[in-house]
């Protein structure tokens, strides 16, 4: 059964810092991997797909890097609207699809 | 634009039926999966299941296989999650997702939220 495992739980950061959340999975998954923003009484929205790929409209602070089970999503210089909840999700020879825990990133 | 919109919150006594929608519009909605994702309160995104809209495909995931029924109607651009014997632990909100690039989940229903309570 693949795991996604998410770390850490929570991340305290300042505006205009950077942040880094990762993400591991417990087999190989390529690139096959997406990192979801969700913020309070809103549904996911996609920021990263490919491991490395934006999708549409998402800004050039978010960028996501990786292959096979280590994955990062990195923000370049924390906006206040970036402090939500990130979740990676694996795809790779679905199904199954699978989601890490989530990461609270959070103001410090 | 490239849409998918859920039917309305359902509040439910253990025991009953329901059947909850999420019509897609902007996109040809036969030749994209669809996928269903549980959120209970307070916790993380957990894969249901996915249909094929075209042919109606459906996988699941095990942990939900059995437990509802995953449908499309093509010709209404809609697609289906379906409990014939809602208990207190399908209390959650419920998202339908189009699956775009390879796997990822590109565009979101807005969520419809299931309270199931005696």
């Amino acid at each position: 059964e693949m795991v996604m495992t998410q770390s850490p739980a929570t991340l305290s950061v300042s505006p205009g810092e950077r942040a880094t959340l990762s993400c591991r999975a417990s087999q190989s998954v390529s690139n096959n991997l997406a990192w979801y923003q969700q913020k309070p009484g809103q549904a996911p929205r996609l920021l990263i797909y490919g491991a490395s790929t934006r999708a549409t409209g998402i800004p050039a602070r978010f960028s996501g890097s990786g292959s096979g089970t280590e994955f990062t999503l990195t923000i370049s210089s924390l906006q206040s609207e970036d402090f939500a909840v990130y979740y990676c999700q694996q795809y790779n020879k679905w199904p199954p699809i699978t989601f890490g825990q989530g990461t609270r990133l959070e103001i410090k | 634009e490239v849409q998918l919109v859920q039917s309305g919150a359902e509040v439910k006594k253990p025991g009953e039926s329901l059947k909850i929608s999420c019509k897609g519009s902007g996109y040809g909605f036969s030749i994209y999966w669809i996928g269903w994702v549980r959120q209970m309160p307070g916790k993380g995104l957990e894969w249901m299941g996915t249909i094929y809209p075209g042919d109606s495909d459906t996988r699941y995931s095990p942990s939900f296989q059995g437990q509802v029924t995953i449908s499309a109607d093509k010709s209404i651009s809609t697609a289906y999650l379906q409990w014939s014997s809602l208990k207190a632990s399908d209390t959650a909100m419920y998202y339908c997702a189009k699956i775009g690039a390879g796997g990822s989940f590109d565009v979101w229903g807005q969520g419809t939220m299931v309270t199931v309570s005696s």
